[in-house]
């Protein structure tokens, strides 16, 4: 089974616009983390926000917050007010921290529109 | 500044011919690993080691072989017997769990094309 899912390989957003991108995971270990990074075309990986599991609160950094329900595992980005240079590929991840080891999803390319 | 170092950037390799990729780190980062990525593809984990001497193999390791022999480098060679070596690799490194830190940490890649 899949560890991490995004079902979404590619979405436009009107710049300026706010933006979900969707996320899925799949664990039996309590204790995880949940990772969203940005790679634009130069291929560079950058980290944007986390979420623990066991952390109350949804996490926000700046204009990236990530709406996590852990009951229907699912970790979404949303990015809001959408700036033309937002335009990459997203990825979603996880890290199981019995095993120490990162689950990557397939990545959404998000395209901002001027 | 601290960070992770790979090199080359780009790498041209004829069929047949072993390759190794460098991955350097100065976050005193205890484990480390590595990825490949294929165009527009996600990332797939191909070594990662906890500590040094010591590395598991992840889910693409065919082909492959690294090594652990000091905390700061964690180097991947590419054999012959991968089938098709094109690709972009990444390294990433994360500190020890009590260290209070979360994320991966990336190199900025390399660029590897079988002629």
């Amino acid at each position: 089974a899949q560890k991490i899912t995004q079902t979404q390989p590619g979405m436009f957003v009107q710049e300026k616009e706010a933006v979900t991108l969707d996320c899925t995971y799949d664990t039996s270990d309590p204790s995880y983390g949940l990772f969203w990074y940005k790679q634009p075309s130069s291929g560079e990986m950058i980290f944007l926000i986390y979420q623990g599991s066991y952390d109350q609160q949804n996490a926000t950094e700046g204009r990236y917050s990530l709406n996590f329900q852990k009951a229907r595992k699912s970790a979404n980005l949303v990015i809001s007010a959408s700036q033309l240079g937002d335009s990459a590929m997203y990825f979603c991840a996880m890290r199981e921290w019995n095993f120490n080891k990162f689950y990557f999803g397939s990545g959404t390319k998000l395209n901002v529109k001027p | 500044d601290g960070g992770i170092t790979q090199s080359p950037k780009y790498l041209f390799r004829k069929e047949g011919q072993n390759v190794t990729l460098s991955c350097e780190q100065n976050l005193n980062h205890d484990a480390m690993y590595w990825y490949r990525q294929d165009p527009g593809q996600g990332l797939r984990l191909i070594y990662y080691s906890q500590i040094v001497n010591d590395f598991q193999k992840g889910d693409i390791a065919e082909g492959y072989s690294v090594s652990r022999e000091k905390k700061e480098s964690f180097p991947l060679t590419v054999t012959s017997a991968q089938k098709n070596p094109t690709a972009f690799y990444l390294c990433a490194s994360t500190p020890g769990s009590a260290q209070g830190v979360n994320e991966q940490f990336f190199g900025p890649g390399t660029r590897l094309t079988v002629l």
